[in-house]
């Protein structure tokens, strides 16, 4: 099955760009996922890119996709404390969302 | 405000007790899905309903009872669970259960003691 891999922890400083990187094993995934979750939430949907394109910007959010190493990525311009969270991958393909362990994003003032 | 609603936020139960989560969802999806999140641990897929028909459950115990009576809501329905059941559980929905992404509930903090 599906395999999603993401480092566990990154640690910024406040105003520094932020890059969260995701592998996945299934080339068949046709829509990849960034979610954050703050603590004592549940998870929130950021941003998603489908799998024909290799760049999608929203505001401060920038995914980049390497379809062909299998790889995703988020960065986040001038990172700020709310920023602070745990960051999950999820791609899906004709199955369920398949999620990393998460990111745990640390901003340092 | 995600359109997923979650009942109790949290729940505090022995382990004889019986107890049931509740998850509502208004966005009109045909799938809902339960996920159990631990510490250290990466989200656990437990159930996954279409259309109120069960059609994934990734062996999960069988003190954990899912319930789906119609499209909007799902049920978790908990009896004799044990201390390492603790945990964040999180409701889902999407519109189909492939190529589309998930609204997730705010999740009910789950102690056993």
């Amino acid at each position: 099955g599906e395999d999603v891999e993401q480092s566990l922890f990154l640690s910024v400083r406040e105003g520094d760009s932020s890059v969260i990187n995701c592998t996945y094993t299934d080339s068949s995934s046709t829509y990849l996922y960034w979610y954050k979750q703050e603590p004592g939430a549940g998870l929130q949907l950021l941003t998603y890119i489908f799998s024909n394109m290799d760049m999608k910007q929203d505001q401060r959010l920038t995914v980049l996709l390497n379809k062909k190493d299998k790889h995703l990525s988020l960065r986040i311009a001038d990172t700020q404390t709310g920023d602070s969270a745990i960051y999950f991958c999820a791609v899906s393909g004709n199955t369920p969302l398949v999620f990393g362990k998460g990111t745990r994003l640390s901003v340092i003032a | 405000e995600t359109g997923v609603t979650q009942t109790p936020r949290h729940l505090v139960m022995g382990m004889t007790n019986k107890k049931s989560l509740k998850c509502e969802q208004h966005l009109g999806h045909n799938a809902m899905y339960w996920y159990k999140q631990s510490a250290k641990k990466p989200l656990e897929l437990m159930f996954v309903y279409s259309l109120e028909e069960r059609v994934e459950n990734n062996s999960v115990p069988s003190r954990f009872s899912p319930e789906c009576p119609n499209s909007s809501h799902l049920f978790l329905h908990l009896h004799t669970l044990q201390p390492e059941d603790s945990a964040l559980y999180l409701c889902a929905s999407s519109p189909e259960t492939g190529n589309t992404e998930a609204f997730f509930g705010q999740g009910t903090r789950l102690t056993v003691v």
